[in-house]
């Protein structure tokens, strides 16, 4: 089956520093891939939308100047957490699609801690 | 908008017993997919199962079944011979086939299995 992975998987940063998280899709080109949230005990909540060579679409709400989404490739796609506080911990989980739009192929996820 | 409403925070069920979570949405297209996910402690979303909204048979999968009231719009997820591996998050989540193409999920219920 279709595999995404992400790394890493867990990062510990200091505040004001920013992060970058991968998600890699490993046997599939994805001209989708989602980026999510999730705090302990809830939900998934989306954050953006990245297609391959154009812009990301954020959800409402997210800041698009602190979480810089980049979908290079078909296989890659990044966030990076711009000067991160400890706020900004939590689980961050990306999916790609593998063109069929309903079927996404979740990543193992990276828990980014703020210090 | 879409939404998608799990009312069960938390459900028990004895090893080998069946247990049935809770699902019911509200949208005003015709045509959209539905989903359970599971999350087990490692975080990662599996797909449990699916529904296409324009079949009328229910889907299964081994020891997961669904009842997919479409008028009512309600889609609940039935675990049969409950086995201590089933213990997890499990999200229900909504894909409309027009429009913004995204998953809409549910706040999530635990589910735990007792020896």
């Amino acid at each position: 089956g279709a595999v995404v992975s992400q790394h890493p998987s867990r990062v510990i940063c200091k505040s004001g520093t920013s992060v970058k998280i991968e998600c890699r899709s490993l046997d599939f080109q994805a001209t989708t891939m989602f980026w999510y949230r999730q705090f302990p005990k809830q939900s998934l909540m989306l954050m953006a939308t990245s297609n391959e060579g154009s812009k990301a679409t954020y959800e409402q709400g997210v800041e698009k100047d602190k979480f810089l989404i980049n979908h290079a490739s078909l296989t890659l796609s990044t966030l990076t957490v711009t000067s991160a506080h400890p706020e900004d911990s939590s689980f961050y989980i990306c999916s790609a699609g593998t063109g069929i739009p309903y079927e996404q192929y979740f990543g193992p996820g990276t828990r980014l801690t703020v210090t | 908008a879409q939404t998608v409403t799990q009312s069960q925070p938390e459900m028990s069920v004895q090893e080998a017993e069946t247990v049935t979570l809770s699902c019911t949405y509200d949208t005003s297209e015709s045509d959209y997919y539905l989903f359970w996910y599971k999350q087990p402690p490692s975080r990662q979303m599996i797909l449990v199962i699916r529904q296409e909204a324009y079949k009328q048979q229910n889907a299964t999968e081994n020891r997961f079944s669904v009842n997919f009231q479409k008028a009512a719009k309600s889609f609940s997820l039935k675990i049969s011979d409950s086995q201590l591996g089933d213990a997890a998050m499990y999200f229900c989540a909504y894909w409309a086939t027009s429009g913004t193409y995204k998953y809409i999920f549910g706040t999530g219920t635990r589910l735990k299995v007792l020896a």
